[in-house]
């Protein structure tokens, strides 16, 4: 059975940084894609992030040059830290692992970044 | 880029169906999946590729992919169907990118 499960989400001031983590069982990150999403409160489900097996990474306008994604094969995690965060920022940050690029086939439960003063 | 309309409610009473579409120009050249979010959970998806089921997702979920539209068709709807429900497609044009469209509260009435 595949799990993700997140961690890292905190209170965190504007302009403040924070690192997310994902650690996966029942796969392994480095054969599979992996990729943050989010959703602001109330809101609907955006794109973050994408690390594809082969290490290729994407961005989403919103956060490129703001926010990095790695993976870390020696304790099967995939990391996205986050640096001059914004209000805007502030949601619940899913970790999801696609198996065909395309989509998200299996998700964690999600932790929760706020930015605020 | 990609922007998908959904609408923002759909009402349904128990065991009919429900329709959720999925607008843009020309979305039937693209694959189109969807996932279903129930209040306080992660997502699940329901659809891949446009009509594929993952395994436990039960039959009553269909999908369908055509000219402008996209639809997620749920038959028999049942009460633990109530749920929102979103659209998404990959542009791998240039710069990759996951769009989602802004998701569809079903209500079972």
């Amino acid at each position: 059975e595949v799990q993700l499960v997140e961690s890292g989400g905190d209170l965190v001031q504007p302009g403040g940084s924070l690192r997310l983590s994902c650690a996966a069982s029942g796969i392994t990150v480095n054969t599979n894609h992996m990729s943050w999403v989010r959703q602001a409160p109330g809101k609907g489900l955006e794109w973050v992030s994408i690390m594809y097996s082969e290490g290729t990474t994407y961005y989403a306008d919103s956060v490129k040059g703001r926010f990095t994604i790695s993976r870390h094969n020696s304790n099967n995690t995939v990391s996205l830290q986050m640096n001059s965060l914004r209000v805007e920022d502030t949601a619940v940050y899913y970790c999801a692992r696609g198996v065909h690029p395309g989509y998200f086939h299996s998700w964690g439960q999600g932790t929760l970044v706020t930015v605020s003063s | 880029s990609y922007v998908l309309t959904q609408p923002p409610s759909v009402s349904v009473a128990p065991g009919k169906t429900a329709r959720i579409t999925c607008g843009e120009d020309n979305i039937g050249s693209k694959s189109v999946h969807w996932y279903q979010q129930k209040p306080g959970q992660a997502p699940l998806m329901v659809i891949f590729d446009d009509a594929d089921r993952p395994s436990g997702i039960p039959e009553r979920f269909s999908g369908s992919n055509s000219g402008n539209t996209a639809t997620l068709t749920i038959s028999g709807v049942e009460v633990g169907d109530e749920a929102d429900y979103y659209c998404q497609v990959w542009d791998s044009r240039d710069d990759h990118k996951w769009v989602f469209g802004g998701g569809t509260r079903l209500t079972v009435l």
